[in-house]
């Protein structure tokens, strides 16, 4: 079975710099991985996705992540943060050996931006 | 509709009640997911409907828990006798194939508190 580990449960940055947001996966097959976002009081939004295709994934926002088979991680970044980045955000993982709908979300890492 | 829909918002019940709680998902999408997600607990699944086939359950916490998803569309989640412990928000998601290229997109959650 598929597992996933954020590894800051929270991260404090100051507008304007770089923001990262790390993520380590455990899979036996090729797996599907996601960041998502959530705002205080609103839905999870997908900001980005893996599934085989690029390594380097772009998403909405200005963010991206970088899959690593050999480090089995799935960072996300930014270059520079804005006030409105401040949210909990998710690493999912999904892979075959489950079914596929049975997303897997780490504990998540709150995100505090300072002016 | 434009997104994936649930009712109630918020759910205030008294310890031993039963509770529904309802997903419209997206028009077309033929997966349908429920998590929980409690303070200190994270995102938990529940149980994941896809198309005609017997639904996942293996993320129902105990036998008070069932859902139902009705002509491949809307879905219930019940709980019986509910507990305190119950109380968590309770996300509902569609997508599209529920394969690994497809993303969830979550409702807004409905909050359940039981007192």
């Amino acid at each position: 079975a598929q597992s996933v580990t954020q590894l800051d449960s929270h991260v404090s940055v100051s507008e304007g710099t770089p923001v990262l947001l790390r993520c380590n996966y455990s899979s036996s097959y090729s797996p599907s991985l996601f960041w998502y976002v959530q705002h205080p009081n609103k839905g999870l939004q997908l900001l980005l996705k893996y599934t085989s295709a690029a390594t380097l994934v772009k998403g909405i926002n200005g963010f991206e992540a970088e899959f690593k088979k050999s480090e089995t991680s799935f960072h996300l970044t930014k270059p520079s943060a804005h006030m409105s980045d401040a949210a909990e955000y998710f690493c999912v993982v999904s892979d075959i050996t489950d079914s596929w709908g049975k997303l897997q979300f780490g504990a998540g890492t709150q995100v505090v931006v300072t002016p | 509709g434009a997104g994936v829909s649930q009712s109630p918002s918020n759910k205030v019940t008294e310890k031993g009640k039963d509770v529904e709680l309802r997903c419209d998902p997206i028009s077309g999408h033929t997966a349908l997911y429920w998590y929980r997600q409690s303070l200190g607990q994270g995102l938990e699944f529940l149980i994941y409907f896809q198309g005609n086939s017997a639904p996942d359950k293996s993320g129902l916490p105990s036998d008070r828990f069932s859902a139902e998803r009705t002509g491949g569309s809307v879905s219930t989640l019940t709980i019986q006798r509910t507990q305190q412990e119950d109380s968590a928000v309770y996300l509902c998601a569609s997508s599209l194939t529920g394969t690994a290229n497809t993303e969830a997109f979550f409702g807004q959650g409905t909050r359940l508190t039981v007192v």
